[in-house]
Order: C-alpha cells, then sequence, then structure tokens
C-alpha cells in the first residue's frame, strides 16, 4: 500500500518563476493538507482540500499561492513568481476523513525542498 | 486558539541512556487530538501516536512510551535505552475541533542526538 507521494523531492527556481508542486495522497484518502516546514521552525499549516473543494486555507499567504485538488489526479500547490522566501520544504499530507466527531490521522509525504535562487 | 510548545530545542544522550521529550499544549476545546511524529536525517515525517483528550491510559510500545496528563496539559514521549537510530527531530502536534477542522498545530520540534 502506498504512502503518500510528492514529486519533486527537489526543485529550484529562479526568482519571478513558478513553482507547481504535486501530491498524491494515500488510497483510500479523499482529504489533503499542506504544510509548510521553514528552516529551523516547524510546521506550518496552508490549506486543506478535499476532491474539488478548498476547506480550510487560512494558512496560506495571500498572495502568489493557490492549491486545487481536482477530481482527478493529484493535488497541485502552486507558487506564483517565487521569492527567495518561499524556500522551504512543502509537506503534504492525507488522511481517510477529517472533522466532526471523529479525527483521522493525517500520514505525510516525504515533502518536497524548494530552493528559490 | 491553539499552541503547543516544546521547550527542548535539542537534546543529546549517550546510546542506551533513556530520555523524554516534553511537549505543553494549549487549547480552550475539551475534545482534542495529540499526536508524534518522527522526522529522521532523510526528512520525511513519520507517524508515531495519537492520543484523544478522553483517553489519558500511558501507552508503551516497544522502547517508546507517552505520558499524557490533562492536569498539566502535557504529552511526553521517553524513548528508553535509545539508540543511534533514534536520532531525529521529534515534534508533537494537536488537532482541536470547532474550526480547526483538519489543521494540525505544530510544536517547534526537539532535535534529539544519539551518540553510540
Amino acid at each position: 500500500n502506498a504512502g503518500v507521494m510528492q514529486n519533486p523531492r527537489h526543485l529550484v527556481r529562479r526568482r519571478g518563476q513558478e513553482a507547481r508542486l504535486r501530491c498524491s495522497p494515500m488510497k483510500g484518502h479523499s482529504h489533503v493538507y499542506w504544510y509548510r516546514q521553514l528552516p529551523e521552525e516547524g510546521l506550518k499549516f496552508m490549506v486543506y482540500l478535499q476532491k474539488e473543494n478548498i476547506i480550510d486555507e487560512s494558512g496560506m499567504p495571500k498572495e502568489r499561492f493557490s492549491a486545487e485538488f481536482p477530481k482527478e489526479g493529484p493535488s497541485i500547490l502552486r507558487i506564483q513568481q517565487v521569492v527567495r522566501g518561499d524556500s522551504a520544504a512543502y509537506f503534504c499530507a492525507s488522511s481517510p476523513y477529517s472533522g466532526g466527531a471523529w479525527v483521522d490521522t493525517q500520514y505525510f509525504g516525504p515533502g518536497t525542498r524548494l530552493t528559490v535562487l | 486558539a491553539q499552541k503547543v510548545t516544546q521547550a527542548q530545542t535539542e537534546i543529546s544522550v549517550v546510546e542506551k541512556e533513556d530520555v523524554t521529550l516534553d511537549c505543553v499544549y494549549e487549547t480552550r476545546d475539551t475534545t482534542y487530538y495529540l499526536f508524534w511524529y518522527k522526522q529522521p536525517p532523510s526528512g520525511e515525517l513519520v507517524f508515531l501516536i495519537r492520543r484523544n483528550s478522553f483517553d489519558e491510559q500511558n501507552e508503551i510500545s516497544g522502547r517508546y512510551s507517552w505520558n499524557f496528563q490533562k492536569s498539566t496539559s502535557s504529552f511526553n514521549f521517553t524513548i528508553t535505552a535509545s539508540q543511534v537510530v533514534d536520532s531525529a527531530v521529534y515534534f508533537c502536534a494537536l488537532y482541536a475541533g470547532g474550526t480547526s477542522y483538519g489543521k494540525l498545530t505544530f510544536g517547534q520540534g526537539t532535535i534529539l542526538t544519539v551518540h553510540p
């Protein structure tokens, strides 16, 4: 049973370029979460998605960042016009269900290390 | 608002020593969940344990044990007879209900180094 898949594992972009990070959840999981880990810091929540819906994007920067989880295919975190401060590890997690009276464990992918030159 | 504090930034021990990683949390919700994750040098995040607020029983899994105390809002993690392979960053995380949806709040992490 494959775990959460993320690609690429490492991504280098120059300032002003776009970065696209992909996440395929575990089989049977319909909930995806993105977190960012800045150097020397813990993980910070960015966005929570279900298929075709953004449930909570309270942790997303207001500009340049967007996320989607289409009906078919992986979830995408898109960063437009990257700046050096976007350099970080971006982790995706998935769970079968979240919220309400029951909370499922989030299982994390290996992360994408983004370096902005 | 939720908050998780891991006061120990770095811990260094010699193999076979016991080590305890502290985690203190803050939440106003009466229903919440606590987690520990391990991040080895390879960088991935590995789930270790989850505990809900209604279950204060301590848990043991091999050399790992967890002590959950609601009275002090703590969820500490002890590794008995540490090994070099335990070297990693350990994160404590909190999920609380209400409008938190699926959001986990992480502590800053504790870097554990186990020397041979």
